[in-house]
């Protein structure tokens, strides 16, 4: 199975802030990588596929990069509504992992 | 509006079986893979299953492979997972979610609410 490893599992930073949250592969996973948001009580929301292919209607401070085995999620400047857990997952291979999560707090 | 209901989440003792479905409405669900995505309580997010449009192509995570079947009736715009031999560690909460494609790609676009599925003596 592919690990998929998120750094930091948790952050804290302030409403305009830019944060960068890293996702790592244990192999090539090419760029079949997608990034979620889940709110508290709440099912996940899909923000980026493929790596930094933006949703319809997902703010255009969210942005993802990268191939290969390592993937970041930045958030240009954050708002009150960013406060949320994320998670990256591989579309490579079955099973389709997903990262263990990065909860970002208010500071 | 897409909209995805799960149910059919309990109690469920060890040993037991229990059958979700996830009715489907906003869009050509045969068009559509489905999964089926679980989050034990407290913990991250598990794929576990996933169906194509069709329903002629299946796959599932080795932690519920012969033990859980996933299907679905396109003739009623319903998603199923039927779960046999539960244990502890199938406790969470049960989301279905739209795939973005109608051969599986695993990622999920929608996602129902979820349905919390408890298995304890």
């Amino acid at each position: 199975d592919i690990q998929m490893t998120q750094s930091p599992s948790s952050l804290s930073a302030s409403v305009g802030d830019r944060v960068t949250i890293t996702c790592r592969a244990s192999q090539s996973i090419s760029r079949y990588l997608n990034w979620y948001q889940q709110k508290p009580g709440k099912a996940p929301n899909l923000l980026i596929i493929a790596a930094s292919s933006l949703q319809s209607g997902v703010p255009s401070r969210f942005s993802g990069s990268g191939s290969g085995t390592d993937f970041t999620l930045t958030i240009g400047s954050l708002q009150p509504e960013d406060f949320a857990t994320y998670y990256c997952q591989q579309s490579y291979s079955i099973p389709h992992t997903f990262g263990q999560g990065t909860k970002l707090e208010i500071k | 509006e897409v909209q995805l209901l799960e149910s059919g989440g309990g109690l469920v003792q060890p040993g037991g079986s229990l059958r979700l479905s996830c009715a489907a409405s906003g869009f050509t669900f045969s068009n559509y893979a489905m999964n089926w995505v679980r989050q034990a309580p407290g913990k991250g997010l598990q794929w576990i299953s996933a169906i194509s449009g069709s329903g002629g192509s299946t796959d599932y995570a080795d932690s519920v492979k012969g033990r859980f079947t996933i299907s679905r009736d396109n003739s009623k715009n319903t998603l199923y997972l039927q779960m046999n031999s539960l244990r502890a560690e199938d406790t969470a909460v049960y989301y279905c979610a739209k795939d973005y494609g109608r051969v599986v790609t695993a990622i999920g676009d929608y996602w129902g609410q979820g349905t919390l599925v408890t298995v304890s003596s």
